[in-house]
């Protein structure tokens, strides 16, 4: 069974610019979360998909965005790129089920931002 | 008071004791809870999970839960220097007829050889 895929795994952007990560989670799994981790910082919660709804948020501005596909595909996209949205972006993966809802992991973009 | 909360760290055990890593969470009505270890530049790794009062047990790795205290811990047994990572904690609560997961900022453990 494929783990939960990200594309691209490392890229480069200048400062204004914009960026688009992918995410295919584990089949099967209809929730798709993106998380934010900075060095030395924990993951820091961005937003949460299910069945193509975002149902949960964290406190990012809006330049953040993201979208989930009918196939349970997921997209983030950042705009007006800042030096401090380098980072490693996660996504993460789960079937979404009231209960036992184990998440899994990617393994994540690096963006930097120059 | 963060909802779920670790010690930073780093915690220095030597090769081959006990390491304890604990956390403590807010909501009482938290359900399950995970641990996942995070290898610098890596991704999170799930390592184990537990929903029921007790010690749950997978190889050198415990979970320990008791929901009276808030409190969850991972016992890791014959510590290795290659168990040197950021152990993640992370809390399942209901909300809104779904799980919300909240992680606690990591405890860094270093195993020294």
């Amino acid at each position: 069974k494929a783990g939960v895929t990200q594309t691209p795994r490392y890229l480069i952007k200048t400062r204004g610019q914009q960026v688009t990560l992918s995410c295919s989670p584990i089949s099967g799994h209809r929730s798709v979360s993106w998380y934010q981790q900075t060095p030395g910082q924990g993951l820091q919660f961005l937003f949460e998909y299910f069945s193509e709804t975002q149902r949960n948020k964290g406190n990012f501005p809006g330049r953040f965005s993201g979208r989930q596909f009918s196939n349970s595909r997921s997209e983030m996209n950042v705009s007006t790129l800042e030096l401090g949205d380098s980072a490693l972006y996660l996504c993460a993966s789960s079937l979404g089920d009231p209960v036992g809802n184990t998440i899994y992991f990617g393994e994540g973009s690096w963006l930097t931002v120059v | 008071q963060k909802e779920v909360e670790q010690n930073s760290g780093p915690l220095s055990v030597p090769e081959g004791a006990i390491a304890s890593l604990n956390c403590t969470y807010s909501d009482r009505g938290s359900q399950s809870f995970f641990w996942y270890r995070q290898y610098s530049g890596k991704s999170p790794e799930l390592i184990m999970f537990i929903y029921s009062n007790g010690d749950k047990e997978d190889g050198r790795f415990t979970a320990q839960l008791n929901k009276a205290s808030q409190y969850v811990s991972l016992l890791i047994r014959d510590s290795q220097p290659s168990d040197s990572a950021t152990y993640l904690c992370a809390v399942n609560t209901p909300s809104g007829g779904y799980q919300k997961v909240t992680f606690g900022t990591g405890t860094k453990l270093q195993v020294i050889p």
